[in-house]
C-alpha cells in the first residue's frame, strides 16, 4: 500500500521555466512533509519541508505548497537550472514518529 | 563530519550467498534507518533503530533479512541467503532522533545478486 504517491516518474522542463513536482498521500495522520533530492550514485539530500499547519513554505528558488483537504503537495522550482536535474522524492511523517514514508520519486530533467 | 558512511559501495554476489552491508551513522545521531530503493516502490523503510534498539522492523521483507546495531557507531544489514530479487540500492540514514528532523543519507550500497 503506497501511502505517498508520485504519479509522474519523469518530467522535462526548459531552463529558466518553472518546474512543478507533485505528490499525493493517503494517510491523513501525516503532519509533516519533506522533499529530498537525489543525484546519481549519491544518497538523497534534504531540500525543503512543510508542517501541516502551513500551506506554503519558501526557500530561495524552492517553494512547497500543501493542500490538506486534497492530500496533495507540490514542489515549485523557479527558475529551473541545469543543476536541478535529479530525482526528487516526496516524504511524509507523523509527528512523534520518526518513520519517513517516501514516494517513488520523479526524475526531473532541465533542458538547457 | 564525514557524514553517513556505507560499505561496500558495490556488491555483486551469487544467489544463495550471505551478504553483509555496513553503516556508520553521523556521530551524535541517535536514530539509524535502513532503506531499500527500487524502481517500483521507491525508497522503502526496512528497519530503524533508536539508541541502538530496533523500533520498527515491519518493513523487513522476510526472515532472510536481519539487522543489528551493536553500538552507536555501527550497524549491519545482512541477507542470508541472498536472491536475485534482493538486487537494489540499500541506503542507511541517521537523524538526531527527534521527530521531524532531517535525515542524512549515506551514498548507498548497490547490491546485485546473480
Amino acid at each position: 500500500d503506497q501511502q505517498v504517491k508520485q504519479n509522474s516518474p519523469s518530467l522535462s522542463v526548459q531552463e529558466g521555466r518553472i518546474s512543478i513536482l507533485n505528490c499525493d498521500y493517503t494517510n491523513s495522520m501525516f503532519d509533516y512533509f519533506l522533499w529530498y533530492k537525489k543525484y546519481p550514485a549519491e544518497g538523497p539530500t534534504f531540500l525543503i519541508s512543510i508542517s501541516s499547519i502551513k500551506d506554503k513554505n519558501e526557500d530561495g528558488r524552492f517553494t512547497v505548497f500543501l493542500n490538506k483537504s486534497a492530500k496533495h503537495l507540490s514542489l515549485h522550482i523557479v527558475p529551473s537550472q541545469p543543476g536541478d536535474s535529479a530525482v526528487y522524492f516526496c516524504a511524509a511523517i507523523i509527528f512523534g514518529n520518526e518513520k519517513l514514508t517516501f514516494g517513488t520519486g520523479t526524475r526531473l530533467t532541465i533542458i538547457p | 563530519d564525514a557524514g553517513v558512511i556505507q560499505s561496500p559501495r558495490h556488491e555483486v554476489t551469487e544467489m544463495g550467498q550471505e551478504v553483509t552491508l555496513r553503516c556508520k551513522p553521523i556521530s551524535g545521531h541517535n536514530s539509524l534507518f535502513w532503506y531499500r530503493q527500487t524502481m517500483m516502490r521507491g525508497l522503502e523503510l526496512l528497519i530503524y533503530f533508536n539508541n541502538n534498539v530496533p523500533i520498527d522492523d515491519s518493513g523487513m521483507p522476510e526472515d532472510r533479512f536481519s539487522a543489528k546495531m551493536p553500538n552507536a557507531s555501527f550497524s549491519t544489514l545482512k541477507i542470508q541467503p541472498s536472491e536475485p530479487r534482493d538486487s537494489a540500492v540499500y541506503f542507511c540514514a541517521s537523524t538526531l532522533g527527534q521527530a521531524n528532523t532531517e535525515a542524512f543519507f549515506g551514498q548507498g550500497t548497490r547490491l546485485t545478486v546473480v
